[in-house]
């Protein structure tokens, strides 16, 4: 079956410093979303990308889209403790049901102050 | 608007025991779904539904059963509990059930199950 996979499983940074975290899907998504977790809360949506090669920013964090619509980044600039969580990509099943979403086993970041 | 309201909160069965996950929406969301979330394995489909009176098997069925008899409740039971089931369950639901996946997942905040 689709497989989702994001490295790293843990990060850790002083504030202010980057962070990075990868996706990669083993088939063609026709879409991407992202996730956020704050510890012991619910995954919230932060963004959707679904052209291929999309850059999209949202303040300090910018996310792509790969050309092959198979690998997307989310990179945060100058890390601040409100961004400790994990990071979750996820995407549509391509075969059979499409009306599965394909979640990553996600990023834990976390923030030395 | 309350969103995606999951009940309980907590609960701890004893293995064998039966219990019923509540999980409600008033966002008028078509499209449901249970999810479990384990230590280092992400966040896995259980059971979904694309409307009222359609379900269909996510990755890890097993053990789960679902029913969908109105658009806005989403009941998640487990027959007979096992510890392997323990875990934190997710509801989630969204506005369009296409494969297109145009608008995002809203989460419940989630049901901690223990099983002894």
């Amino acid at each position: 079956g689709q497989q989702v996979m994001q490295i790293p499983q843990y990060q850790h940074v002083q504030e202010g410093e980057d962070f990075t975290t990868y996706c990669n899907s083993s088939t063609t998504l026709s879409n991407i979303q992202w996730y956020k977790q704050r510890p012991g809360g619910h995954p919230v949506f932060l963004i959707q990308l679904v052209k291929s090669g999309e850059v999209k920013k949202q303040k300090r964090l910018t996310f792509q889209f790969g050309e092959a619509k198979k690998n997307s980044s989310l990179h945060i600039t100058a890390t601040q403790t409100t961004d400790v969580g994990t990071y979750f990509c996820a995407g549509p099943n391509s075969g059979g049901s499409n009306y599965k979403l394909t979640f990553g086993k996600g990023t834990l970041l976390t923030v030395n102050p | 608007n309350a969103g995606v309201t999951q009940t309980p909160k907590f609960q701890v069965l004893k293995t064998g025991q039966s219990m019923t996950l509540q999980c409600a929406q008033d966002m008028n969301h078509e499209y449901m779904s249970w999810y479990r979330q384990d230590p280092g394995m992400g966040l896995r489909l259980i059971h979904y539904s694309v409307g009222a009176g359609i379900t269909d098997q996510g990755e890890v069925p097993n053990g789960y059963n679902v029913s969908r008899s109105t658009t806005e409740d989403f009941p998640l039971r487990l027959l007979s509990a096992a510890p392997s089931q323990t875990s934190v369950y997710f509801c989630a639901s969204s506005y369009s059930p296409t494969p297109a996946w145009n608008s995002p997942l809203h989460f419940g905040n989630g049901t901690r199950l223990t099983v002894t």
